[in-house]
């Protein structure tokens, strides 16, 4: 089974700290993806990087930056945490072949800004 | 821009009966769609895809329909257990366009 992991269930930060959330695959995926889920809203992409190093923006790239050093490992920073970052963070990836669609993500990290 | 939304935010089933959640799409260009299922404090698992060249595709126990005409598509899940209580999504890519668009989700309760 692919196995996605991410490094918190929960988080509490405080206004202006740098958050880090890290992200990690067990199956060789090319393809890994940042999301927020918002009531209402749906999920909505971050950043996704299709190979090691590589990176694109999402639809709502601003106040959040991304690193992708290993294969399996895709870490999304929050350089200067708000309170409108507060939010349900997912990560997924999935393989080459089949690009952005089957993706298999995480199960989630709740981040709490104060 | 494009878009993705779902009709209903709620849908109530009882055990048994067959489930039938819509979605909506605005671009007529979107070329593959796909149903994700979140249960509750996990992540979206993938459930069945269907490309824009087809009009209906079958899983296990869930068929999706998809109608170009109205920029349509459904997820009908047959004989609702109680396990399918989840929120379902729909989601959708666009042709030169390289990520998926998620709609808003429908969360499906099965009564018992």
């Amino acid at each position: 089974d692919v196995k996605v992991t991410q490094s918190s269930r929960y988080l509490v930060k405080r206004t202006g700290e740098k958050v880090f959330l890290e992200c990690v695959q067990d199956m060789d995926h090319e393809n890994m993806f940042w999301y927020r889920q918002d009531p209402g809203l749906g999920l909505r992409l971050i950043y996704f990087s299709y190979d090691v190093k590589m990176k694109e923006k999402g639809d709502i790239p601003e106040g959040y930056s991304v690193s992708r050093e290993k294969k399996e490992r895709f870490s999304l920073i929050l350089e200067s945490a708000s309170t409108n970052q507060t939010s349900m963070y997912l990560c997924a990836s999935s393989t080459r072949t089949s690009g952005i669609g089957e993706q298999f993500f995480g199960p989630g990290t709740r981040l709490t800004v104060l | 821009g494009e878009s993705v939304g779902l009709h209903l935010p709620t849908l109530s089933v009882q055990e048994g009966d067959n489930s039938i959640i819509n979605c909506a799409y605005s671009n007529s260009a979107s070329d593959y769609f796909i149903w994700y299922k979140q249960e509750s404090g996990k992540g979206p698992q993938f459930i069945i895809d269907i490309r824009s060249n087809m009009d209906k595709r079958q899983g296990q126990r869930v068929t999706v329909l998809l109608n170009k005409t109205v920029k349509h598509l459904s997820l009908q899940i047959a004989a609702t257990q109680p396990g399918d209580s989840a929120v379902y999504f729909c989601a959708g890519t666009f042709s030169n366009d390289y990520k998926l668009s998620f709609g808003a989700g429908t969360t499906v309760t099965v009564r018992a």
